[in-house]
């Protein structure tokens, strides 16, 4: 398995422009979350999807962003339009459904800088 | 949601065993602890979760206690690639399947050589 893949890595962008970051979860997966972790709050869920439907977007931040999940393997956090207290690590992680509360798998991360 | 509480740093010494607890005394019966832990400029890694009874992998141990409210992950010989932000977590299980992690601050490991 490639493991959760996110892109870019690393984005660097200025004050009031559109960011969005990707996501593909490991094949199989029926659960997707989007985290977001900064020094001062921590690492916060964001959003999850399952079975591609929003279950639970009550971290979402404002309005100013936005999540989709199109199909299985491909998912997408937008900030529009981006603010400098935007700036953190966002993680995207992936799970199978099961009984047993089985575990998240996480991707390397995408840091986000906003000038 | 119910609440964990973990010291905010231990030390250790490679090769040695580590024992990191967490407390949760409001613990549900319906409420799965995980372990989790993050290496430096790396995303979350799964350690290893139980219910009841003790658990083992390849990566750690964990013991419950027998009321539930406390619980120990359990490195059996620590090296330096074990140094990480540990998080003690407890997730609800819904009749539909799992529920959301909720992180804390967790506890940072340092691993002397």
């Amino acid at each position: 398995d490639a493991g959760v893949i996110q892109s870019p890595r690393h984005e660097v962008t200025e004050m009031g422009q559109e960011v969005t970051l990707r996501c593909k979860p490991i094949s199989g997966h029926d659960y997707l979350f989007w985290y977001r972790q900064t020094m001062m709050r921590g690492l916060e869920l964001l959003i999850y999807f399952n079975n591609n439907v929003p279950i639970d977007d009550s971290g979402m931040p404002e309005d100013r962003f936005s999540a989709k999940m199109p199909n299985a393997s491909f998912s997408t956090l937008k900030i529009q339009p981006s603010e400098p207290r935007d700036s953190a690590v966002y993680f995207c992680a992936s799970s199978r459904a099961r009984l047993a509360g089985g575990p998240e798998y996480f991707g390397p991360g995408t840091r986000l800088t906003v000038l | 949601d119910a609440k964990t509480t973990q010291p905010n740093s231990m030390e250790s010494n490679e090769e040695e065993p580590v024992h990191l607890p967490c407390n949760h005394s409001t613990i549900s019966g319906t409420d799965y602890i995980h372990w989790y832990r993050q290496l430096p400029s790396q995303g979350p890694e799964y350690v290893i979760h139980g219910l009841t009874s003790n658990v083992n992998n390849r990566m750690a141990s964990l013991a419950i206690a027998e009321d539930r409210k406390s619980s120990t992950l359990i490195l059996h010989r620590a090296t330096l690639r074990d140094a990480a932000v540990y998080y003690c977590i407890l997730r609800p299980l819904t009749q539909g399947g799992s529920e959301k992690l909720v992180f804390g601050k967790g506890m940072k490991l340092t691993v002397n050589p």
